[in-house]
């Protein structure tokens, strides 16, 4: 059964530095990818970054980007440059070919002005 | 633009009633899903479907149950309101496991 860990129920920065977000995950399948949500208060889910797992090279997205180990099977979020919007709730998501997702518990970030 | 439409928002029923919670999408997505979401758990997969005439149940499904009659709709039915289903629902759907969901809004329902 495919799993997903985050062992930081809430984090906290200051505005204009960097945070990192752990998350390990457990899969079965060969071929996977591994998602990053993020949910504000608002409670939309809104898709921050995707991993194909049959690449090596980090995904990237403007301010956020990932640290993929495969053999480790982490896949971490770093926030750069935090801004006063991306506090929120950060979900880790794992995905294959049942194309059915499996989340993680989240991680609840502040961000202090 | 397309998109995918979750009613009520929020939603308080009491104990032992039928409850019935709409999806609408317009992606033409196959794949459609629905999760609760609940502190301390994430989202928890209650039920899917890949298609018209398709559905299949995930890890939480005792109490509820879905119907795919055409491609842009998947409701959730809960048989029998209990205390234990008040949580956010949440329905999502995708074209191919690789790119994601796109989710709804999501509901908050309350069982009293």
């Amino acid at each position: 059964a495919q799993t997903v860990t985050q062992s930081q129920p809430e984090m906290s920065v200051q505005e204009a530095e960097t945070v990192t977000l752990s998350c390990t995950y457990d899969t079965s399948e060969s071929d996977y990818y591994l998602f990053w949500y993020k949910q504000p208060p608002s409670r939309q889910m809104i898709l921050v970054i995707r991993q194909e797992a049959y690449k090596q090279q980090n995904a990237t997205e403007n301010r956020f980007s990932v640290n993929f180990q495969k053999a480790a099977k982490s896949f971490s979020l770093k926030i750069s440059d935090s801004q006063l919007g991306d506090a929120a709730m950060y979900f880790c998501a794992s995905g294959g070919a049942t194309n059915k997702l499996i989340f993680g518990t989240g991680t609840l970030l502040a961000v202090q002005p | 633009d397309a998109e995918i439409t979750q009613s009520p928002r929020h939603k308080i029923t009491e104990t032992g009633r039928q409850v019935t919670l709409a999806c609408h999408q317009t992606w033409n997505h196959n794949n459609m899903f629905w999760y609760r979401q609940d502190l301390g758990h994430g989202l928890r997969l209650i039920h899917y479907s890949y298609g018209v005439q398709d559905t299949n149940k995930g890890e939480v499904s005792d109490g509820y149950s879905v119907s795919r009659s055409n491609t842009e709709d998947l409701p959730l039915t809960l048989e029998s309101a209990a205390s234990s289903q008040t949580s956010v629902y949440f329905c999502a759907s995708s074209e191919t496991g690789s790119r994601g969901y796109t989710f709804g809004s999501g509901t908050r329902l309350t069982v009293v």
